[in-house]
This record gives C-alpha cells, structure tokens and sequence, in this order.
C-alpha cells in the first residue's frame, strides 16, 4: 500500500535559517503530493501541492519538487521567520487507481520551531 | 463560507461512554472523512464518504461508526470509548473529480478518554 516517510523532527532554527524537510513516498502509479501545515491549536491547511512528475508546488516561500526518479517531494523554504513555526506533513493521495481518490495517506509530521 | 466546522472542540468521557463528534460544511463537497491524529502517527483514516447513503472504512475503523444522511453532515459516533481512543479528530471534505484535489479541514475535536 502507500506510505509516506518524512524526516525526523522536531527541528529548530533560527530566523532566516534555510528550511529543508525531506519527504519520501512509497506508492504505485502516479499520485499526488501534498505538505499540508498545522500551525498550533488549529487544523491542517494546505501549503502546496504537485499532481505529476516533475511539477513544483509553492507558496508563502515554500516550494516542493516532484521527483518520480527518487520518489521524493522535499519542502524548502530559503528564509524563515517566526511565524512558520508549525507542524508540517507529507501527504499522498490516489496512485494506482480504484477508489484511492480523496484519501490522503500522511507522513508522520515534522515540528519546525523558528526562533528570533 | 464557514467551512468545515466541529462540534465539539474538546471533550472528556468516561470507558464505555459513548457520544457522537459532529461535522458539518457548507462547500457543498461529495467527499467527507474522519480523520484521527496520534503523535508521531501523522493522520489516520477512520471513515470516510462519497456522498449521501455512502460511507467505507478506512484505515482505523474499529469503535467508530459513521453515517451520511445528507451532503452536509458526517457525524462519528464512538459507541464505547476506551482509552485507546484518546486523540484529536479532524473532519475532511472536499470536491470529487476535477480541481478536488485539495482536501479542507475542520479544527479538530480533542477528545481525552479515562
């Protein structure tokens, strides 16, 4: 089945450190990719997305590549600030086909904590 | 738009308890889901929905019941809580078919069971 696999955290920066969270995908045919973002005491939004190989999401200064060759989709983001101090996740959905449509398989979730 | 909204937002039960956790939306969205969200587990599956008269399991389905009368609400009912259900709920909905890739959440139900 899918599965998704992300790095360790929590991780700590300070501000305007650069951001890297790696995120690596099980899954067969083509599905799509997802970091979704929950900042504290809400829910999950999402942050950007990529439906095919190749295709870069971004937003808000995050960005995330498609790479089918190393299953991976690994959010960066060149300068942080305070404010994105929140728990990211990896996520995938569909792949294979059948009913997989609209259920997203997630990565375990990563804390960032950006200090001053 | 209210979006996706959950009643209620934190809720302490008793083992062997039961209550329902309410969802509802307004984006008139096919595709509802529950959601569980353990820590260092990411999000888990419960149940989900195509639309009214239609729900399947998901990943984590035991103790969870759901059901879909309208397109608007997917309630889950925990018929008899046990501590193993201890988590944060999040309700799911989006569009099916094109441009319903993004799934939108609501914010959560934490739920503390002793």
């Amino acid at each position: 089945g899918n599965s998704v696999t992300q790095m360790e955290g929590p991780v700590t920066l300070s501000e305007e450190a650069f951001l890297t969270i790696n995120c690596t995908y099980t899954a067969t045919g083509y599905p799509s990719l997802f970091w979704y973002v929950q900042y504290p005491g809400e829910g999950l939004q999402l942050l950007l997305k990529a439906t095919k190989a190749d295709d870069k999401g971004s937003n808000k200064g995050f960005e995330a590549t498609y790479r089918k060759e190393t299953t991976s989709f690994h959010l960066e983001k060149g300068s942080v600030q305070v404010s994105d101090s929140a728990v990211y996740f990896c996520a995938l959905s569909g792949g294979a086909g059948g009913t997989s449509y609209g259920k997203l398989t997630f990565g375990q979730g990563t804390i960032l904590t950006v200090h001053p | 738009n209210a979006g996706v909204t959950q009643t209620p937002k934190f809720q302490v039960l008793k083992t062997g308890q039961s209550m329902t956790l309410q969802c509802a939306q307004d984006m008139n969205h096919e595709y509802m889901s529950w959601y569980r969200q353990d820590p260092g587990m990411g999000l888990r599956l419960i149940h989900y929905s195509v639309g009214a008269g239609i729900t399947d399991q998901g990943e984590v389905p035991n103790g969870y019941n759901v059901s879909r009368s309208t397109t608007e609400d997917f309630p889950l009912r925990l018929l008899s809580a046990a501590p193993s259900q201890t988590s944060v709920y999040f309700c799911a909905s989006r569009l099916i078919g094109t441009g319903g890739e993004t799934q939108y959440f609501g914010p959560g139900t934490r739920l503390l069971v002793l």
